[in-house]
């Protein structure tokens, strides 16, 4: 399974542009990028997936470059309600990589 | 759709006591996981089905630990006997594993303490 590295812990302020990367130096080539979140006392939901370039929804954006072997979820303009852990996983079903390794995950604390 | 259900939401046991937990995934999906989640250990895969048959349960810590999904609407974690390290939340996710881009759905988690 594809290992993935992020910072333990990051701060930031309300209204900033916040970014996180996750590396993932063993991805595969089939292996999609998923990044979930989790607030306090809850389990954790998912945020945004891509597989390569820029992906974009109403929370997140995902950049991952040409080599794929990193991809930084970001988020712009956080609020206080942005404070929360955020998993970087890497699998693909196809091949039974299944994208199911959590980790420990960054722990963004936004501050007001 | 209310989502994954689970039950108990919170269990205070006494070391020795057998604990059950119980989940029942989203409607229409195939996949069910269970997970548990420490201070120490972050969030730990324990075992996963695949349309009710159990794929992989190398995540499961011992032998007290045991899982079932007798049908598609239900599963159940039991610990047998518990132990005071075996305090936790523990949660269940759901997805349709059909998808390539999968996505998993958690539950709101058991939150166990054993005394």
């Amino acid at each position: 399974l594809a290992k993935t590295t992020q910072p333990i812990s990051m701060d930031s302020y309300e209204g900033q542009e916040v970014n996180i990367t996750c590396s993932h130096n063993n991805i595969a080539t089939n292996d999609y990028i998923t990044w979930y979140q989790q607030f306090p006392s809850q389990g954790p939901r998912f945020i945004i997936q891509g597989y390569k370039t820029k992906v974009t929804n109403e929370v997140a954006s995902l950049f991952i470059p040409a080599d794929r072997k990193s991809s930084t979820l970001s988020l712009p303009r956080v609020s206080l309600s942005d404070t929360a852990v955020y998993y970087c996983l890497v699998g693909d079903m196809d091949t039974g990589r299944r994208a199911l390794t959590f980790g420990s995950g960054t722990r963004l604390q936004v501050q007001p | 759709d209310a989502g994954v259900i689970q039950s108990p939401r919170h269990e205070v046991t006494e070391m020795g006591q057998e604990v059950t937990l119980r989940c029942k995934p989203i409607s229409g999906h195939n996949s069910l996981f269970w997970y548990r989640q420490t201070m120490m250990r972050g969030l730990e895969l324990l075992i996963y089905f695949n349309n009710n048959v159990p794929i992989d349960d190398s995540g499961m810590p011992e032998d007290r630990f045991s899982a079932k999904m007798p049908n598609a609407s239900f599963s159940t974690l039991k610990i047998q006997p518990s132990e005071p390290r075996d305090s936790a939340v523990y949660f269940c996710a759901s997805s349709f594993e059909t998808v390539k881009q999968e996505t998993q759905y958690f539950g709101p988690g058991t939150r166990l303490l054993v005394l």
